[in-house]
């Protein structure tokens, strides 16, 4: 079974400063996707950004950037510039590639909190 | 931009109602599924829906669960007889053929067991 771990529950970082959440995962799995979403106070789950596996480069979408290190299967979100829009929880989820499922297993979560 | 949409947004029953979450997933999706987020904890997965089967079921998905695609748009979960424990945010997804597409999430509902 695919295990995601956070192990920030609770972040806080200044507007316009760069934070970095953790997550690493175990899997014995060697083809699989990585993912970000995000979680506002309207808890709408809204994907930040996606990783997969097989690619080496990391992923970025403007401000939000990862660092993917597969041997350590640890997978960090960088937020750059932070907006207090930002302010929300952040989950890491796993997903295998293949099968008929594809379904998302997710971490516990990280809450970060951007401060004026 | 097409999304998935669900209704209600909010649900309040008593326990050992019946009661049905609706969701209408992304048109030409093939894979459905239902997350559930308890307050304040992670969102788990329930079920996962493909070819008009279920494909996995968690083990939170005992026999009070069912889901249903009844007429090729909407998607359906229902829970026989709520318990208080239900209480929960309970989330739609739909993805896509392509390989590797993320998940897209519904709005959620909430439901509320009293």
């Amino acid at each position: 079974a695919q295990t995601v771990t956070q192990s920030q529950p609770e972040m806080s970082v200044q507007e316009a400063e760069t934070v970095t959440l953790s997550c690493t995962y175990d899997t014995s799995e060697s083809n699989y996707y990585l993912f970000w979403y995000k979680q506002p106070p309207s808890r709408q789950m809204i994907l930040v950004i996606r990783q997969e596996a097989y690619k080496q480069q990391n992923a970025t979408e403007n401000r939000f950037s990862v660092n993917f290190q597969k041997a350590a299967k640890s997978f960090s979100l960088k937020i750059s510039d932070s907006q207090l829009g930002d302010t929300a929880m952040y989950f890491c989820a796993f997903m295998i590639w293949g099968g008929s499922n594809y379904k998302l297993t997710f971490g516990k979560g990280t809450l970060l909190t951007v401060n004026p | 931009e097409p999304e998935v949409t669900q209704t209600p947004s909010h649900q309040v029953t008593q326990m050992g109602q019946e009661v049905i979450l609706r969701c209408v997933p992304i048109s030409n999706h093939l894979y459905f599924y239902w997350y559930r987020q308890i307050l304040g904890q992670k969102v788990e997965f329930l079920v996962s829906f493909y070819n008009n089967e279920i494909s996995e079921k968690s083990e939170i998905f005992d026999d009070q669960f069912s889901v249903e695609r009844p007429d090729g748009s909407n998607f359906t979960l229902k829970i026989r007889s709520t318990k208080l424990e239900d209480s929960a945010m309970y989330f739609c997804a739909s993805r896509g053929g392509l390989a590797g597409g993320q998940g897209f999430f519904g709005p959620g509902t909430r439901l509320t067991v009293l």
